[in-house]
């Protein structure tokens, strides 16, 4: 079936420090690819989505890009701040039964950045 | 436009006793799908209504069930509850069609002692 994995966290950073936060699926025809992004307490928000092969999905300084090739939707962001700190899931939708769509989510990676 | 909208956001709960949370979806949104978060299972798709329809389901027993009504808003429904139920329930809403993005509300954490 479907899956998504995602690098094992937690990943501790310094501030304007690069991140990347490897993501990698295995899917039937052609997901729709997300990140998603939950703060402590708190339900998931979407932070960026991919629809097709080559597709870039960005917010809030966040960026990923859909690969075909190598299946993968890494998430990346160039100088993180403090309020970034947060549990990060990849995720894609699944077509099933032909019409309704599941979310299949990664195991999340929790992301810590110190000042 | 006003979110996704999960009551309560906090329940406790005893063994055996049965639960049902509500979740009002956004504006205009159709599809409503509920997700199990747990440490150790992570996040786990429940089931999905549209249009008052249950369109798919996950590997869940039965004691997990839920209904949509005519205005989109929906209930999940766990009987008999057991330890391992406690977790924390996600709601979230989609126009539906196809591979739209999901919004979700913040979740009603249960606690089942």
């Amino acid at each position: 079936g479907d899956s998504v994995t995602q690098m094992e966290g937690p990943v501790t950073l310094s501030e304007e420090a690069f991140l990347t936060i490897n993501c990698t699926y295995t899917a039937t025809g052609y997901p729709s690819l997300f990140w998603y992004v939950q703060y402590p307490g708190e339900g998931l928000q979407l932070l960026l989505k991919a629809t097709k092969a080559d597709d870039k999905g960005s917010n809030k300084g966040f960026e990923a890009t859909y690969r075909k090739e190598t299946t993968s939707f890494h998430l990346e962001k160039g100088s993180v701040q403090v309020s970034d700190s947060a549990v990060y899931f990849c995720a894609l939708v699944s077509l099933v039964n032909q019409a309704g769509t599941a979310l299949i989510f990664g195991k999340g990676t929790t992301l810590s950045v110190s000042s | 436009k006003a979110g996704v909208t999960q009551t309560p956001r906090y329940l406790i709960k005893t063994r055996g006793q049965q639960v049902t949370l509500s979740c009002s979806p956004i504006s205009g949104h159709r599809s409503v799908s509920w997700y199990q978060q747990t440490p150790g299972q992570g996040l786990q798709f429940l089931f999905e209504y549209f249009s008052e329809t249950q369109r798919n389901k996950g590997n869940f027993p039965g004691r997990f069930s839920g209904r949509q009504f005519s205005n989109s808003r929906s209930e999940m429904n766990v009987s008999t509850l057991e330890l391992g139920d406690s977790a924390l329930y996600l709601c979230a809403s989609s126009q539906g069609q196809g591979r739209t993005e999901a919004f979700f509300g913040q979740g009603t954490r249960l606690t089942v002692v």
